[in-house]
């Protein structure tokens, strides 16, 4: 079985602040990855990384950076500077070994005040 | 780039009405899915297929049916609509085991009333 929690429901921050929002993922699998993705008001849910479990290394574009740490099954997601456009659901996902089932958390919602 | 198109973005349904809920995407992937999104639940999946007329029930499968008979359209159907099948209905795509990540389609949010 896997699991991804996302303990944060809603996050308001104003504008410029960083940001981090928390994905601890489950499971029993050696081989997986993990994914992180933002649903802007408009719905459509926009990729925005992808990390398999041999690579720990931790990943920067732009204001966003991500932390993958396997000892604590966590994989945290970080907006420097936040902008109003960063307001969005954000989703954390993850799948395991060689199924193409994809498990989503709850969702973390932003919200960047002017 | 990937297009996940949904046929309808809102719909409107009376109970006990058959739905068919249409996906098709342009870049020859394998996989498609269909997940449901309700508040506080997340993403939860109903179906997925890996191929042509392939395909395997998700976490929430019950009063729901899926169709794959070409590759670059998937269809969900809800053979008689019911209240609690009021929701945000998420398509998405990807390729095969190599590249992962999933692409959506816009959503489509359906009432049933």
């Amino acid at each position: 079985a896997q699991k991804v929690t996302q303990a944060q429901t809603e996050i308001s921050v104003v504008e410029k602040e960083d940001v981090t929002l928390d994905c601890v993922y489950e499971t029993r699998d050696t081989t997986y990855y993990l994914f992180w993705y933002k649903q802007p008001p408009s719905g459509e849910l926009v990729f925005l990384i992808r990390r398999n479990s041999f690579d720990e290394q931790n990943e920067i574009s732009g204001r966003y950076s991500w932390n993958f740490q396997k000892s604590t099954s966590s994989f945290n997601f970080t907006i420097t500077a936040s902008q109003v456009v960063d307001s969005a659901v954000y989703f954390c996902a993850l799948r395991s070994g060689g199924y193409q089932k994809v498990t989503f958390g709850t969702g973390t919602k932003l919200q960047v005040i002017p | 780039d990937v297009k996940v198109t949904q046929s309808s973005r809102y719909l409107v349904k009376r109970t006990g009405e058959k739905v068919f809920l249409e996906c098709v995407q342009d870049m020859d992937h394998e996989n498609m899915f269909w997940y449901r999104q309700d508040p506080g639940l997340g993403l939860r999946l109903i179906y997925f297929s890996y191929d042509v007329k392939m395909k395997e029930k998700g976490d929430i499968p019950e009063g729901y049916s899926v169709s794959r008979e070409k590759k670059e359209r998937f269809s969900l159907i809800l053979e008689s609509a019911s209240t609690n099948q009021t929701s945000m209905y998420l398509c998405a795509s990807s390729l095969g085991i190599r590249r992962t990540e999933a692409f959506f389609g816009q959503g489509t949010r359906l009432t049933v009333v």
